[in-house]
């Protein structure tokens, strides 16, 4: 059963930087491209980032392009999203997700990120 | 302001039927495969629907999709209190290459 668990979240101050992981399981992780997305506090779902199944293709929402880099370690499945220069409305859950084809499937249980002075 | 456009929020009582609207452009819904997902705060989103149409492994026909140009709809039948949820309907926009969602359907089930 493929399953994703996010870590690294906490409350870090405007301008500084934070690290979040992916762990993959249950599935050939290096088959998959891998996504994130976040949920700000009572907004809804906004895309983050994909990187390719390979590594070899990265994207980035506009709201983040320039201060967010996705990368991934196939040989240990996991993916990472390094976000620097935070801002007060980066604040939120973020989530990694597989994408299969056309669709999110399966999503990880979320980190909560807080920037805050 | 999300990308698919859908309404903030919809009810229904226990038993009865409800969909959901999910508006895009040629650019995303009208190009590509649409998805949806249900959101309970504080879970991983679920996937509902896929391909438009398609329900994955343990999702009850009770839940169906379909597509017509670009616009998606979500049916939700013989309505649970279970069924009390946010839901998004979502699409890779392969033009811009980038991931697109609504901005979410709070369902109510009175």
């Amino acid at each position: 059963q493929a399953q994703l668990v996010e870590s690294g979240g906490g409350v870090v101050q405007p301008g500084r930087s934070l690290r979040l992981s992916c762990a993959a399981s249950g599935f050939t992780f290096r088959n998959y491209g891998m996504h994130w997305v976040r949920q700000a506090p009572g907004k809804g779902l906004e895309w983050v980032a994909v990187i390719w199944f390979d590594g070899s293709k990265e994207y980035y929402a506009d709201s983040v392009k320039g201060r967010f880099t996705i990368s991934r370690d196939n040989s240990q499945n996991t993916m990472s999203l390094q976000m620097n220069s935070l801002r007060a409305e980066d604040t939120a859950v973020y989530y990694c997700a597989r994408f299969d084809a056309n669709q999110w499937d399966p999503w990880g249980q979320g980190t909560l990120v807080t920037v805050s002075p | 302001q999300s990308v698919l456009t859908q309404p903030p929020s919809v009810s229904a009582a226990p038993g009865q039927k409800v969909t959901i609207s999910c508006s895009g452009s040629n650019s995303n819904i009208g190009n590509d495969y649409v998805s949806w997902y249900q959101h309970l705060p504080g879970t991983a989103p679920k996937l509902l629907i896929y391909d438009n149409n398609k329900r994955p492994s343990g999702i009850p026909d009770r839940f169906s999709g379909s597509k017509s140009g670009t616009s998606a709809t979500l049916g939700i039948t013989g309505l649970q209190t279970g069924d009390e949820a946010d839901y998004y309907c979502g699409t890779w926009d392969s033009s811009l290459s980038v991931g697109v969602f609504g901005g979410g359907t709070k369902l109510t089930v009175l």
